[in-house]
């Protein structure tokens, strides 16, 4: 089983659309968990850490479920410039590997 | 925040050589991070590069076939040693995250083919 689970994608979702992705972690010594984006040919770039309570910023909105050992992402009124690759990355208590990556979902906004 | 500057940001190269891949960083920081990533895939984690000291290689992966060096608390290098076509990939370095600051940054990448 990987350690970071996510939707296989890819989502080709209308402008406007919302669009909700999940990732499940199987470490439950996971302290830490972020929403990664990562455009073609470039490299991953934080969008948002995951917080306890759920937090959002703009259109995006986070989940974690640690009972469930579940992290969610929700993204209104989807833009053209949305489209990416989702990465769900975690970090563990005490592990100097920092991330663990899950295998990323792909969003395409369409016109 | 950190800034990055790896190169080179892509190469084709024949089976059997080596490539060195370098990282700068404009800041001081204790531990690089080296990462591949196959097509379609996600990051990897090739090894944790500490200055002073021998990097600490992830499961499937061997000093002997990716070397790293750590100069000092700016720079780290990675060689792809005697490539093959399976390590075509693309490779990136990464600091944090560290102390207070969660955000991990990285570099532009390395996209690698081997023919």
């Amino acid at each position: 089983r990987k350690e970071v689970e996510q939707d296989p994608g890819p989502f080709n979702v209308p402008e406007g659309a919302t669009v909700a992705f999940n990732c499940t972690y199987s470490n439950s010594a996971s302290q830490s968990f972020f929403w990664y984006r990562q455009d073609c040919r470039k490299e991953p770039k934080l969008l948002m850490s995951v917080y306890s309570s759920g937090n959002e910023d703009g259109r995006f909105t986070a989940q974690l479920n640690r009972a469930s050992q579940y992290i969610s992402l929700l993204i209104r009124d989807s833009k053209l410039s949305d489209s990416a690759t989702y990465l769900c990355v975690v970090r563990v208590s005490g592990s100097a590997r920092q991330l663990t990556f899950g295998s990323g979902t792909q969003l395409t906004v369409l016109p | 925040s950190a800034v990055i500057s790896q190169k080179p940001s892509r190469d084709i190269c024949q089976r059997g050589t080596s490539l060195t891949i370098q990282c700068q960083v404009d800041s001081q920081v204790t531990m690089m991070f080296w990462y591949r990533q196959q097509p379609g895939q996600s990051l990897t984690l090739i090894a944790t590069a500490n200055q002073g000291s021998e990097a600490t290689y992830e499961s499937g992966f061997v000093i002997d076939k990716f070397p790293i060096s750590r100069p000092n608390l700016t720079f780290s290098t990675l060689t792809v040693s005697n490539m093959s076509p399976e390590d075509s990939s693309i490779y990136l370095c990464s600091v944090g995250p560290q102390g207070t600051n969660t955000e991990a940054f990285f570099g532009q990448g390395t996209r690698l083919t081997v023919v």
